[in-house]
């Protein structure tokens, strides 16, 4: 039992270029999300899936899209990177949408310059 | 908006002290409330929660009491230990909102 599990660790783009970040969980939950960890700003939600075949916008959503592909993935599309881009990326799941607790992964340090 | 405030960082102690780390909220209704921890290089974990006023969540040593009156869910531990470095984050969500509201995160060091 993995948990929830995020490809790649690390990611270096120069402005202008697009990547796709995984994420994948085996705990049958229905609900995903997508946050960015910025210094001194907590984590901010960007995209969220309530169960397979829907996604909703967060707080942050502008620059990014979502894929859910099935009930285990969540892919999160960066069509341009911006340096503003640069962040920490956490994939986090929950049993059903308003369900307390959430598990995170480990997290893609993703810069661009 | 539903928002959550901690106190700042970082946070320095000596092995075996005393931890407080301040968290107070603002949000309508009876949000239900939450510390995560995240230690280095790793994603954030749930440490304690508690979903009504006077609960009190407990985890590790850790203890937060949810106190409605004066909008708060303060951290304690009695004796840290090194293993306890991390960032502490504290955090609500409330029926309505489909969310978790994240405070900026408290960095704590323990020196031996």
């Amino acid at each position: 039992n993995a948990g929830v599990t995020q490809t790649p660790k690390f990611q270096v783009l120069k402005t202008g270029q697009s990547m796709t970040l995984q994420c994948a969980q085996d705990m049958n939950h229905n609900s995903m999300y997508w946050y960015r960890q910025d210094p001194g700003m907590g984590l901010r939600l960007i995209y969220y899936s309530a169960s397979e075949g829907t996604t909703d916008k967060g707080e942050v959503p502008n620059g990014y899209n979502v894929s859910r592909l099935n009930k285990r993935e969540f892919s999160l599309r960066l069509e341009s990177a911006a340096p503003s881009q640069t962040s920490v990326y956490f994939c986090a799941s929950s049993e059903e949408l308003r369900e307390v607790e959430q598990y995170f992964g480990p997290g893609t340090r993703l810069t661009v310059t | 908006g539903d928002s959550v405030t901690q106190m700042e960082g970082p946070v320095t102690l000596s092995e075996e002290a005393f931890l407080t780390i301040n968290c107070t909220y603002t949000a309508t209704g009876y949000p239900s409330l939450f510390w995560y921890v995240q230690y280095p290089g790793e994603g954030l974990q749930l440490l304690l929660k508690a979903t009504k006023a006077d609960d009190k969540g407990s985890n590790k040593g850790f203890e937060a009491t949810y106190r409605k009156e004066t909008t708060s869910f303060h951290l304690e531990k009695g004796s840290v230990q090194v293993s306890d470095s991390a960032v502490y984050f504290c955090a609500l969500s409330r029926l309505g909102n489909e969310k978790l509201t994240f405070g900026t995160g408290t960095r704590l060091t323990i020196i031996p």
